[in-house]
């Protein structure tokens, strides 16, 4: 186990409305990082926390926003869900921003959206 | 082109055997690399990180040819417990965001 948490582990949503998504860093990293895997996919870069701040975006629309707290727990909020948001979402702790340290994914969170 | 690209497989093959794999980049200028393990309907796990001189952990050996800009994977003894989808990271030059490949599935029978 990596010491990550994700929850909840499973959650169906219709079109247009809004959900959050929580991670639990492992202990002593302050970096989390989210991702999204749609199925039969590779994880896609959301964005980056950093010491609470947002430390990188991908290529992902202003409705994918975030928030780190000072625990360095993390939340992921995506408005107005679209079809296409069905998937499953990763967080990954590592310790100091960048990448240039391995990151420890949670088990993720289900998303299905009808 | 898309920026990582990987063979889906599945590369189906026998214990004992070994198999290779490839992943290809598009962008010259990446960074760093890496291989990461996802089994079924789990996490993914950093397998081994990339090196210019190329890298061995056990029966697993992870090469870069920047030239060709491609990084490969290979597993020796292949055992029943390897068979899972193998992913290959590379990172943008400058910020290090990281692109996945969508994985190569491997599966090791009896």
């Amino acid at each position: 186990e990596t010491g990550v948490t994700q929850s909840p582990t499973h959650l169906i949503k219709t079109r247009g409305q809004q959900v959050t998504l929580r991670c639990s860093s492992q202990s002593g990293h302050n970096t989390v990082s989210w991702y999204q895997q749609a199925l039969g996919q590779g994880p896609q870069f959301i964005f980056q926390y950093y010491r609470e701040e947002e430390n990188g975006r991908g290529n992902f629309p202003p409705r994918f926003s975030g928030l780190q707290f000072p625990n360095y727990s993390s939340e992921l909020n995506v408005n107005a869900l679209e079809l296409d948001d069905s998937a499953l979402y990763l967080c990954a702790s590592s310790l100091a921003g960048g990448f240039g340290n391995e990151q420890f994914f949670g088990p993720g969170t289900r998303l299905t959206v009808l | 082109r898309k920026e990582v690209e990987q063979d889906p497989g599945p590369f189906n093959v026998p214990e004992g055997a070994t198999v290779a794999f490839n992943c290809t980049y598009s962008n010259s200028a990446s960074q760093s690399f890496f291989w990461y393990r996802q089994d079924c309907r789990k996490e993914p796990k950093l397998l081994m990180s990339v090196y210019s001189s190329g890298n061995e952990d056990g029966r697993f050996t992870a090469q870069l040819n920047r030239a060709s800009q491609y990084i490969s994977l290979l597993i020796r003894d292949s055992k029943l417990s390897d068979s899972a989808t193998y992913l290959c990271v590379v990172t943008s030059p400058g910020s290090y965001i990281p692109t996945f490949g969508r994985g190569t599935s491997l599966i090791v029978h009896p």
